[in-house]
Order: C-alpha cells, then sequence, then structure tokens
C-alpha cells in the first residue's frame, strides 16, 4: 500500500531559523508526494508536490521540499521560519497508483516556530 | 476567490439521529473527497466522486454512511443513525484533473460533529 510517515509528533524551531519537517515514503511505481498545512480550525491548504523532474520542488509561503529516491524520503523546508509558519503539517502520497487521484495522509507533525 | 464552502460548521446531535454534512465544490471541478479527521486516526478518506459518480466509498461504514452527489454544485454526507465514535472533523475537498496528473486538492473548512 502507498503510505507516508512522519516521524515526529513535534518541531519547535526559533524564529528565523531554517526548518525541517521530516516524511519519508512508501510506494510502488511513481511516488507522487504532497505537502499540505492545516492552520487551527481551518481545512488543509495545498503546500507543494512532486510528480517527476528536479528533486527540488518549491512551493507557497517559502516553503520548498526535497525528493531524495535513495532515502525514500520528501522533506519540508524553509530556510527562515516565521511565527505564523505555526501549524500541522501533512506529508500525503498517491494512495492508487493504477487510478484516482486520492491521497493518502501522514499523522501531521506540528510546527511550532517560537519569537 | 474560489473556495470549497462546507455546510454546517458545527453539529451538536444526539446519538441515534441523523446527521446530514453539505459540500459545495469549486466551480468546474468534477472531483470531490471526503475525509474525515480525529485525533486517533488522523486523516481518513471515507469516499470520493468524479463527475457525480462514486470512484471509492471503501472508507465509510456502509450500514450508517452514505454518500451522494445530487448534482455538480452539491455534495452530502449522511450519517444513520450517529454514534458518538462518529464525533469528528469532516472535510470535504475538491479538484480537477489535468491532463492526468496528479492534482492538488482544495479543502473545505470542514464541520465538527459531535455526537453525545
Amino acid at each position: 500500500a502507498q503510505s507516508v510517515a512522519q516521524p515526529e509528533d513535534q518541531v519547535n524551531v526559533a524564529e528565523g531559523n531554517p526548518l525541517t519537517v521530516k516524511c519519508t515514503y512508501s510506494v510502488s511505481g511513481n511516488p507522487y508526494l504532497f505537502w499540505y498545512v492545516q492552520y487551527p480550525n481551518r481545512g488543509l491548504q495545498f503546500l507543494l508536490k512532486y510528480i517527476t523532474g528536479d528533486n527540488l520542488v518549491k512551493g507557497s509561503y517559502g516553503f520548498e521540499a526535497e525528493f531524495n529516491k535513495s532515502q525514500t524520503s520528501f522533506h519540508l523546508k524553509k530556510p527562515s521560519a516565521l511565527v505564523s509558519d505555526s501549524a500541522l503539517y501533512f506529508c500525503a502520497v498517491r494512495r492508487d497508483p493504477n487510478s484516482g487521484y486520492a491521497l493518502n495522509f501522514g499523522k501531521g507533525t506540528s510546527l511550532l516556530v517560537t519569537p | 476567490d474560489a473556495r470549497v464552502t462546507q455546510t454546517p460548521r458545527h453539529k451538536v446531535t444526539e446519538m441515534g439521529q441523523e446527521v446530514t454534512m453539505r459540500c459545495q465544490p469549486i466551480l468546474g471541478h468534477n472531483t470531490v473527497f471526503w475525509y474525515r479527521q480525529t485525533m486517533m486516526q488522523g486523516l481518513e478518506l471515507l469516499a470520493y466522486f468524479r463527475n457525480r459518480a462514486p470512484l471509492d466509498d471503501s472508507g465509510m461504514p456502509k450500514d450508517r454512511f452514505s454518500a451522494e452527489m445530487p448534482d455538480a454544485t452539491l455534495a452530502t454526507l449522511k450519517i444513520q443513525p450517529s454514534e458518538p465514535r462518529d464525533s469528528a472533523v469532516y472535510f470535504c475537498a475538491s479538484g480537477l484533473p489535468k491532463q492526468g496528473t496528479p492534482y492538488e486538492q482544495y479543502f473545505g473548512p470542514g464541520t465538527r460533529l459531535t455526537v453525545t
């Protein structure tokens, strides 16, 4: 089954420091990977996706993610964290390699950026 | 600014009652998803539709949940009878496939359901 794992329940980082939120994947076929963010009492918002091509994917709000096939990882990164980046972050993978584009989500990682 | 809308935003009901949640996808989007979010299970896919036809509803408890798309602008998720374990936030999302490539999903604000 297509799945992703987020090994950290929470990540703490000081404002201005770089941040990384980790995600590893397990798939058969091409790994179509996504990152979403959820602010309190809100729905999820799309940040970025990897389909093929460049291993460094740039997304919204200054976020980027690095696809690493050998390590089966798709970590989310930002060079300089903002307090407003504090939210819940979800990694996701296409659910079925043969049809449709429904997603399986990870458990989520809570990011706390302190002033 | 196109958005997915969901109603109601909050629903408190007693066990055994019927609950209907509604979703209006973004105009032009032909794929609609229903997810459930709980602390214990995280985000679970319940069902999804393309061009109003159900593609996968394997995530739904069939005996009490049903999902439909009466028309292209409305998706419904119904629970009958509701149980306390159904308490969760239910999200609707919509998307538009482009030339067979994976596309992003746009989420609504969710319906927070509490069954007492």
